[in-house]
């Protein structure tokens, strides 16, 4: 089966400093990447995926990830955080079962951003 | 604009008085998904449907049944909730399993409260 360790649980940073959120994942094929942000009581919003092709994918809101198999990891950059950015922020790996598609997510990093 | 709509965004129910949880999406998407996530937790998918195939997750309680009338609504029964039942719930949707078509739209979730 499918997993995502996301090593931090909290992350702060300085607005205008860069960022950088950790994901590593387990599967045994070619997964499908995705990062998901969200606020505190919403739903969850899709910054970035990868699914095949350039493993450097540019999102919304200037994040990008890099997707390096060697080391089972998809992490999230950003050069330069804004305050608007404080969020958690949730890897997860899409991968087919037997029961068809599942989205298996990490247990989220919580950013704070300090003005 | 074509989204997910998640009604009512916040629900107080009693200990064992059945609910209903409601999701509709404008996307025309194939696959509806149920995810629960609890305070400072992952989203866990509880089942999802393709068109109208039904596929529940292996560890979803049977207090927790779905129906989808059509191809734009879902909804999330639950039989009789328990204290621990409380959590926010998300609908997703998704063009197809796999694929370009697997990103999840998700909408901004419904809070449950369990008295």
């Amino acid at each position: 089966a499918q997993s995502v360790t996301q090593p931090d649980i909290h992350i702060t940073v300085s607005e205008g400093a860069s960022l950088e959120l950790r994901c590593n994942y387990s599967y045994g094929a070619t997964p499908y990447l995705f990062w998901y942000v969200q606020s505190p009581g919403q739903g969850l919003q899709l910054l970035l995926k990868y699914f095949s092709g350039d493993t450097l994918v540019q999102g919304i809101k200037g994040f990008e990830a890099e997707f390096k198999r060697s080391q089972s990891s998809f992490n999230l950059r950003k050069p330069s955080v804004h305050w608007s950015d404080a969020a958690e922020y949730f890897c997860a790996v899409g991968a087919l079962t037997g029961g068809g598609n599942k989205l298996t997510f990490g247990t989220g990093t919580q950013l704070k951003v300090e003005l | 604009d074509a989204m997910v709509i998640q009604n009512p965004r916040y629900q107080v129910t009693q200990f064992g008085k059945p609910v209903t949880l409601s999701c509709s999406q404008t996307l025309n998407h194939n696959v509806m998904y149920w995810y629960q996530q609890k305070s400072s937790q992952a989203p866990k998918l509880l089942f999802h449907y393709y068109d109208k195939d039904f596929n529940n997750e292996a560890d979803t309680p049977d207090n927790f049944q779905s129906r989808r009338p059509n191809t734009s609504f879902c909804f999330l029964d639950i039989r009789s909730p328990g204290l621990g039942d409380a959590a926010m719930y998300l609908c997703a949707t998704s063009k197809e399993l796999a694929g370009s078509g697997n990103e999840q739209f998700f909408g901004p979730g419904t809070r449950l409260t369990v008295l």
